[in-house]
């Protein structure tokens, strides 16, 4: 089954750009959106924003200014650039394969996001 | 950008009861919403998408209702490893939000 795992440093100082990659295993990246979503420690989710494997992008409008997404296919990996961090920038970052919405019949069926990374943990400090 | 508000933000039962989660859309999302489940260290596991199917391997006491702005998630009968907190997840226009969340304790 597919799994997926995010790497990168765990530690970012402020101003500096937070750099993550997400491995797609026991499957094909292809044809497929790929979502990256944070938590601050104690609260809930945020979507950070989605790439599919054309290249094409959609970022959440609050971060869309300092975010970059990217897809490597011959090495099954998306990546997640956010620059410019600050400290409201720690949190826990997971990647996601992201079903979208596809047709069903006669409707379009939105199908969420199943399959997730373990997490990895970031924290912005000098 | 559309706001999801889940109430209530904790619910406490018991094992065997049934639990009643709340997702209101701030404007229609149709059916466009997923709900989750997320337990202590653990990633979010997609629970229900579009509004009422259930994701693979999910048990059928799980189940979802609702459409346009007001949607509901259902645990008929509790288990113990039901106790979690549970977001609600809408896609429109290109954007996905998530509410803040219903944490299910134990009373």
């Amino acid at each position: 089954q597919v799994q997926l795992q995010e790497s990168g440093p765990g530690l970012v100082k402020p101003s500096e750009t937070l750099s993550l990659t997400c491995t797609v295993s026991g499957g094909s990246i292809s044809s497929y959106y790929w979502s990256w979503i944070r938590q601050p420690a104690g609260k809930g989710l945020e979507w950070i924003g989605r790439i599919y494997t054309s290249g094409s992008t959609n970022y959440n409008p609050s971060l869309k200014s300092r975010v970059t997404m990217s897809v490597d296919t011959s090495k099954n990996q998306f990546s997640l650039k956010l620059s410019s961090v600050t400290a409201a920038d720690t949190a826990v970052y997971y990647c996601a394969r992201d079903l979208g919405i596809a047709a069903a019949g006669p409707r379009y069926y939105y199908y969420g996001m199943d399959v997730w990374g373990q997490g990895t943990t970031v924290t912005v400090s000098s | 950008e559309i706001v999801l508000t889940q109430s209530p933000a904790t619910l406490s039962l018991s094992p065997g009861e049934r639990a009643t989660l709340s997702c209101r859309a701030s404007q229609s999302v149709s059916s466009y919403l997923a709900w989750y489940q997320q337990k202590p260290g653990q990633a979010p596991r997609l629970l229900i998408y579009d509004a009422s199917n259930r994701a693979t391997g999910i048990p059928a006491r799980f189940s979802g209702s609702g459409s346009g702005t007001d949607f509901t998630l259902t645990i008929s009968s509790l288990e113990p490893e039901d106790f979690a907190v549970y977001y609600c997840q809408q896609r429109s226009n290109w954007q996905y939000t998530f509410g803040q969340g219903t944490k299910l304790e134990i009373k």
